[in-house]
């Protein structure tokens, strides 16, 4: 553990309410990436962030926003757009391309669980 | 974009018995293939990983085999323990493109190991 960290654990808002989660790594990482976990499903790539000031949408990008100012933080804001936005958030950082013999595991963060009603 | 397919969604296994789960992948162009262990309320955390210049890999009672041509991957794990009981994910992904990074996952496999 350590080395990502993600805030809050649980956050409750009401419905039509921005939020934002946090994300911070001092793993010296280039790339992050948000995750979105429900029950009984796989991750799902929210989005992804190669490098500072640059950001790509992933697989689900409508009703969120990321910004990426600095190496090591990379929050996000659930819209009120999202439709669905009760879930486990998982943040995620590696390297971002050091050869064939390097390591691309993702670190994850423990998470963030929102819910709102 | 990449499609993994992972199964099965659920496996129960006595203590002692292999496990194996399989995925494939839609993408050819992907050529890094992780596995997660995620445990009830933890994160998920790598437990093996292959490239596609692999076959197969193993570290101790786990292993994964990989099968380029038919698209499929496979986690192996031998002897399993009660501690093994978790959510298993499958991803892939295409290093070295422009996309670098971007995994995707298989929907999960829940392991439960009987004492």
């Amino acid at each position: 553990d350590g080395g990502i960290t993600q805030s809050p654990k649980y956050l409750f808002r009401k419905e039509g309410q921005n939020v934002t989660l946090s994300c911070e790594q001092n793993l010296n990482h280039d790339a992050m990436y948000w995750y979105r976990q429900d029950p009984g499903q796989g991750l799902r790539l929210i989005y992804y962030s190669q490098i500072v000031n640059d950001f790509q949408k992933g697989d689900i990008a409508e009703g969120y926003s990321v910004s990426r100012e600095k190496k090591e933080s990379f929050p996000l804001t659930v819209t009120s757009a999202q439709k669905n936005p009760t879930a486990f958030y998982l943040c995620a950082s590696s390297i971002r391309w050091g050869g064939l013999a390097s390591s691309y595991e993702q670190y994850f963060g423990p998470g963030t669980r929102l819910t709102v009603t | 974009g990449e499609n993994v397919e992972q199964h099965p969604s659920t496996l129960s296994v006595q203590e002692g018995d292999s496990a194996v789960i399989k995925c494939t992948y839609s993408d050819s162009a992907s050529n890094y293939f992780p596995w997660y262990k995620q445990e009830l309320g933890k994160r998920p955390q790598l437990i093996i990983d292959i490239r596609s210049n692999v076959g197969e890999k193993k570290d101790q009672r786990i292993a994964v085999t990989l099968n380029k041509t038919a698209k499929h991957f496979s986690l192996h794990i031998t002897e399993t323990q009660p501690e093994d009981s978790a959510v298993y994910f499958c991803a892939a992904s295409a290093w070295g493109g422009t996309s670098y990074g971007k995994l995707t996952f298989g929907q999960g496999t829940i392991l439960t190991v009987h004492p």
